[in-house]
């Protein structure tokens, strides 16, 4: 079974605080993405990775950083958190498509931010 | 650009009745359609791809490219459809591995 594993379900932080989002997946999957999800907005994509040490800017990567130096860890870095960052953050891994799969995007559970 | 449309907001049907989720693409090549789903306190999950033409917990979906649709359809709905649904759409031609989604589709199944 396909885990994606994100390392805190709830998190509460202060504006100006520097915010990490990890996210582990155990599939060997080359792919990984980092979502935001917002009611009315749906799903919007903060960055993307295909490979270790390789990134590539999503829809919405303001205020956003990125980190992959293990094909596993996924981390999402809010370098000064603001209140307009209060979201539900989404963790997504994938092999490519048409290689090894469809590019099916397998899911964390996601970890809400709310920043104070 | 690519870009997922999901008019509706919110649907609410009653068991048994017929269900349609409306999803509609702006993209000038070949996409990749898909439907997502995510159930009450439960991760967002895969519930089916244009290009399996599978039918999955009773839902099906068309790709129609002369009118860019791929509305979800249930011919009769269950109290446990009820969920948020996600379209989501990928261009192969470009190479890309990006999902870009649509706004999302509250779906409630009342008794």
């Amino acid at each position: 079974d396909v885990k994606v594993t994100q390392s805190s379900r709830y998190l509460v932080k202060r504006t100006g605080e520097k915010v990490f989002l990890e996210c582990v997946q155990d599939m060997d999957h080359e792919n990984m993405f980092w979502y935001r999800q917002d009611p009315g907005l749906g799903l919007r994509l903060i960055y993307f990775s295909y490979d270790v040490k390789m990134k590539e800017k999503g829809d919405i990567p303001e205020g956003y950083s990125v980190s992959r130096e293990k094909k596993e860890r996924f981390s999402l870095i809010l370098e000064s958190a603001s209140t307009n960052q209060t979201s539900m953050y989404l963790c997504a891994s994938s092999f490519p498509a048409g290689d090894l799969g469809t590019g099916e995007l397998f899911f964390g559970e996601g970890s809400r931010l709310t920043v104070l | 650009a690519q870009r997922v449309t999901q008019p509706e907001k919110l649907l609410s049907v009653f068991k048994g009745a017929p269900v349609e989720l409306k999803c509609n693409y702006s993209y000038s090549g070949s996409p990749e359609l898909f439907w997502y789903v995510q159930y009450s306190r439960q991760r967002l999950q895969l519930l089916l791809r244009h290009i399996s033409r599978e039918s999955i917990k009773g839902f099906t979906a068309d790709l129609n490219k002369g009118e860019t649709s791929f509305h979800l359809k249930k011919p009769f709905a269950q109290e446990e459809d009820s969920a948020m649904y996600y379209c989501a759409l990928r261009s192969p031609q470009g190479g890309s591995e990006k999902l870009v989604f649509g706004k999302g589709t509250k779906l409630t199944v009342n008794p």
